[in-house]
């Protein structure tokens, strides 16, 4: 089961919004609505921040939503904030014998 | 407040066995959601190793499965993690984690232990 897809990179000013995508076949991220985004600070353990595409779990600003076309999921963060300077990861349900499976992960920047 | 903590060797030599405990306190193990193991090599991704449910069934990723066995403890609360044979490229810090199994999410996750691999 190969990682699935992110750009190493992303970037955008304070107020700003930016959108990071993740990109997987259709035997994952296509086939079921079971992806999952976190937020890693250096140094720090992996936050979630949502599942099951776009909901997010409770204390998790309305900046961050998610979204699904076809293969392709997107994590967007509105409204961007100095705190948001992370390393974000997508992680997608992989079907048969029940696999998971990260992204290369995403490196956010706040110019 | 559901909270993780890996603990374990640092330093494991090449060829031999890594062992990892999960000790899991707010929550009972045996209450539901299965519980995993996931690593990060040094300045790399994520990488899912496998996870258990408190009835012992597990998941494993099919490129570790040949050397992982994940295995819980419900009367101490623990789940432990048994990598062999193991080669610099197991070197990473290693995360315990809660999993929601249908929904596929991790939450919360331990604060990680880092396992080098070296003689």
């Amino acid at each position: 089961q190969s990682a699935l897809t992110q750009p190493p990179s992303a970037s955008g000013s304070p107020g700003q919004s930016v959108t990071i995508s993740c990109t997987g076949t259709s035997s994952d991220v296509g086939g079921y609505n079971y992806v999952s985004w976190y937020q890693q600070h250096p140094g720090k353990a992996p936050k979630l921040m949502i599942y099951e595409v776009s909901k997010r779990p409770s204390g998790v600003p309305d900046r961050f939503s998610g979204s699904k076309s076809g293969n392709t999921a997107s994590l967007t963060v509105s409204g961007l904030q100095a705190e948001d300077e992370a390393d974000y990861y997508c992680c997608s349900y992989a079907g048969s014998n029940n696999l998971r499976v990260f992204g290369g992960g995403t490196k956010l920047t706040v110019l | 407040q559901v909270q993780l903590q890996e603990s374990g060797p640092g330093l494991v030599k090449p060829s031999e066995t890594l062992s990892l405990t999960c000790t899991v306190s707010g929550y009972s193990i045996s209450s539901g959601y299965y519980w995993g193991w996931i690593r990060q090599p040094p300045g790399k991704g994520l990488e899912w190793i496998g996870s258990i449910y408190h009835s012992g069934s597990t998941y494993y990723n099919p490129s570790l499965k040949s050397r992982v066995t994940i295995s819980v403890d419900t009367s101490k609360n623990q789940f432990s993690l048994k990598l062999s044979s193991v080669t610099a490229a197991d070197t990473a810090v290693y995360y315990c984690a809660r999993v929601n199994w249908r929904s596929n999410w991790f939450d919360p996750w331990g604060q990680g232990t880092l396992v080098t691999v070296s003689s």
